[in-house]
């Protein structure tokens, strides 16, 4: 039962376009949400979250939203840079029940193309 | 300041040899928590500690895992009489606190069992 999913497994944009990287979950117990990016070799990174009450959140060229009607959230990146180039993972959490434990989606390959 | 260590990196072990993945946490971090990674997958957690005390276990398989957070000295995951499915990353994170969103993660143990 995957209940963070990320349908794109990968996804190329041209350095200084807008990367858009989508993600989808199904607990409608969620009620908070993490982007985290992973270089190969390494640990996940965490980018930016976002609370349920929110909609958006911003941090520099960084911008998370949230749809909570659609149970949906997306990371936009903008201006797209080569260093950019990770595999992104969505992440979720519902404090209430789950307390620390995220929920993560597959990941999405991004490549930035200078 | 040193973030969380794990060790070995690289671990290879023949089908029903024990392995032992330790993990030490970001100095003043009392909560460390692991994932997995299998090929291809998103990460899944696994179990979450605090010293000397198990707090949620419920993504650890229920025979040969055991994990544990003494008092003095690093996290270990524990994998008795491994087998080929057991073949993944995994990854340790620690945080200060409880609910320690965006918690760091360390670089990983990539296990290969032949």
């Amino acid at each position: 039962d995957q209940q963070v999913k990320q349908n794109s497994p990968s996804l190329s944009v041209q350095e200084g376009r807008i990367s858009i990287l989508n993600c989808d979950y199904t607990n409608s117990m969620f009620d908070y949400f993490l982007w985290y990016k992973k270089y190969p070799a390494e640990g996940p990174t965490f980018l930016i979250s976002i609370s349920s009450i929110k909609d958006k959140n911003e941090d520099g060229r960084f911008t998370v939203f949230l749809n909570k009607s659609a149970k949906h959230l997306s990371l936009h990146i903008v201006p797209s840079q080569p260093g950019d180039s990770a595999v992104y993972f969505c992440a979720a959490s519902a404090q209430e029940t789950s307390g620390s434990r995220l929920t993560f989606g597959e990941g999405t390959q991004l490549t930035v193309n200078p | 300041n040193a973030g969380v260590m794990q060790n070995p990196r690289h671990l290879v072990r023949r089908r029903g040899q024990e392995a032992r993945l330790r993990c030490s946490p970001m100095k003043g971090h009392s909560h460390v928590y692991w994932y997995r990674q299998l090929p291809e997958e998103g990460l899944k957690f696994m179990v979450y500690l605090q010293k000397e005390n198990i707090i949620d276990e419920s993504g650890m398989p229920k025979e040969r895992f055991s994990a544990e957070f003494p008092k003095e000295g690093p996290s270990i995951l524990r994998i008795q009489q491994v087998v080929r499915g057991d073949s993944a990353a995994y990854f340790c994170a620690s945080s200060k606190g409880a609910y320690g969103f965006g918690y760091t993660f360390g670089s990983g143990t990539r296990l290969t069992v032949v």
